[in-house]
């Protein structure tokens, strides 16, 4: 099946920087979606795209199926936005939506 | 509120005992998922149900089944159970898997402890 790969696993970052988180992933994908999971254990879809680029606020995100990564921008970091980054993907061969094993994000004040 | 409902919350039970885990998903979602996240750990996918039919299974136990009903809800049941089926366990839905656009939306959980 398919293999997602995230980086970097951890992230600590100053409220107000900027940051990239990575998924890669081993086969071509018809359906990919990133999501966070807050404190609370809450999980929020923030982008649904497999292939493209979105923006959403201070979130963009960017999907190179040909090359078979995609790319999460946080732009001005608050303290609300840590957590976990999870990446998630399905193939085109059934319905598995397999997700990564995320980035956890700490943002310091 | 992501309209994806889940309950309980929070289930404790021991070792050995059966639960059943219940899920409605948003209005018009016809999948459901399910996915078993234990402590600091990624998201497993267990099983997924398009319209009442199972359509795809992941690492799930022979121990645990799940079904989905005509009114569209979801229920995993675990039985037999182990301390190391003591996890937070999801549901999700989505409108048709594979179309453009359709979205996975979480319900927020069922946290299980089995002592």
């Amino acid at each position: 099946g398919i293999q997602v790969e995230q980086s970097p696993p951890d992230l600590i970052l100053q409220e107000g920087a900027n940051s990239t988180l990575r998924c890669n992933f081993s086969d071509s994908v018809n359906n990919l979606q990133w999501f966070h999971q807050n404190p609370w254990g809450q999980l929020i879809n923030l982008f649904y795209i497999p292939s493209g680029t979105k923006q959403n606020g201070r979130l963009s995100a960017t999907t190179v199926a040909t090359e078979r990564y995609s790319l999460l921008y946080i732009s001005s970091s608050q303290t609300t936005d840590s957590g976990v980054y999870f990446c998630a993907v399905a193939g085109w061969r059934d319905d598995k939506i397999i997700f990564g094993k995320g980035t956890r994000l700490h943002i310091l004040p | 509120d992501s309209g994806v409902t889940q309950t309980p919350k929070h289930l404790i039970t021991a070792t050995g005992q059966r639960v059943t885990l219940r899920c409605s998903p948003r209005s018009g979602d016809l999948s459901v998922y399910w996915y078993q996240q234990s402590l600091d750990q990624g998201l497993q996918f267990l099983i997924q149900y398009y319209n009442g039919e199972e359509r795809a299974k992941g690492n799930i136990l022979e121990r645990f089944s799940a079904q989905q009903f005509p009114d569209l809800h979801s229920e995993l049941n675990l039985s037999s159970l182990e301390l190391g089926d003591s996890a937070l366990y999801f549901c999700a839905s989505t409108t048709r898997p594979g179309d453009s656009n359709s979205p996975l939306h979480f319900g927020n959980g069922t946290r299980l402890t089995v002592t």
